[in-house]
């Protein structure tokens, strides 16, 4: 499986568009890019998938340079209700998803 | 539907102890997973399912037994408790053939 490299945290404030980058260099030509969103005590929740260009729905926005050796999560217009630790995983469904890791993730903390 | 469901929520377990956390879920998936997650860190695969009576090993199996007797249920069973074993750990399922793994609420364990 691709090994992913994104940042340990980031800070911003209410109204601020966050992004966050993931490092995929060796990401297979089959693989899908797929963000998960953690709050404190819960389990993760899936937020986005991609596998090349654009892709947009309610929560936040995921772009994938041509190459795709990585990969940008946005997040428009953040709210304290933001704050949670962001992650980023490669592979292809149904044959990586018992290997699939969860790495630190990123944690983004929104202030006032 | 109740989506995924765990129980129990807490429990503080002696040195030596067995156990076996509950996971459930409504949604049909053939897909289950357990992980665990220790303070700070990501989440750690510990054994996954794709079907009733398969079963296999994830990143950190050591010390778990897991069993798929229905769709429905994926019990992780803790055989002579250490406390190195004291972590949250979450269950969760997916259909398999998309990106989007549902987890349930987590279980968190302390090993005394």
């Amino acid at each position: 499986l691709a090994k992913t490299t994104q940042p340990i945290s980031m800070d911003s404030y209410e109204g601020q568009e966050v992004n966050i980058t993931c490092s995929h260099n060796n990401i297979a030509t089959n693989d899908y890019i797929t963000w998960y969103q953690q709050f404190p005590s819960q389990g993760p929740r899936f937020i986005i998938q991609g596998y090349k260009t654009k892709v947009t729905n309610e929560v936040a926005s995921l772009f994938i340079p041509a190459d795709r050796k990585s990969s940008t999560l946005s997040l428009p217009r953040v709210s304290l209700s933001d704050t949670a630790v962001y992650y980023c995983l490669v592979g292809v469904p149904p044959d990586s998803w018992g290997k699939l890791q969860f790495g630190a993730g990123t944690q983004v903390v929104v202030t006032p | 539907n109740a989506g995924v469901t765990q129980t129990p929520k807490f429990r503080i377990l002696k040195i030596g102890q067995s156990m076996t956390l509950q996971c459930t879920q409504d949604m049909n998936h053939n897909y289950m997973y357990w992980y665990r997650q220790d303070p700070g860190m990501g989440l750690k695969l510990i054994y996954y399912s794709v079907g009733a009576g398969i079963t296999d090993k994830g990143e950190v199996p050591n010390g778990y037994n897991v069993s798929r007797s229905t769709t429905e249920d994926f019990p992780l069973r803790l055989e002579l408790a250490a406390p190195s074993q004291t972590s949250v750990y979450f269950c969760a399922s997916s259909s398999g053939d998309r990106y989007e793994q549902y987890f349930g609420p987590g279980t968190r364990l302390t090993v005394t």
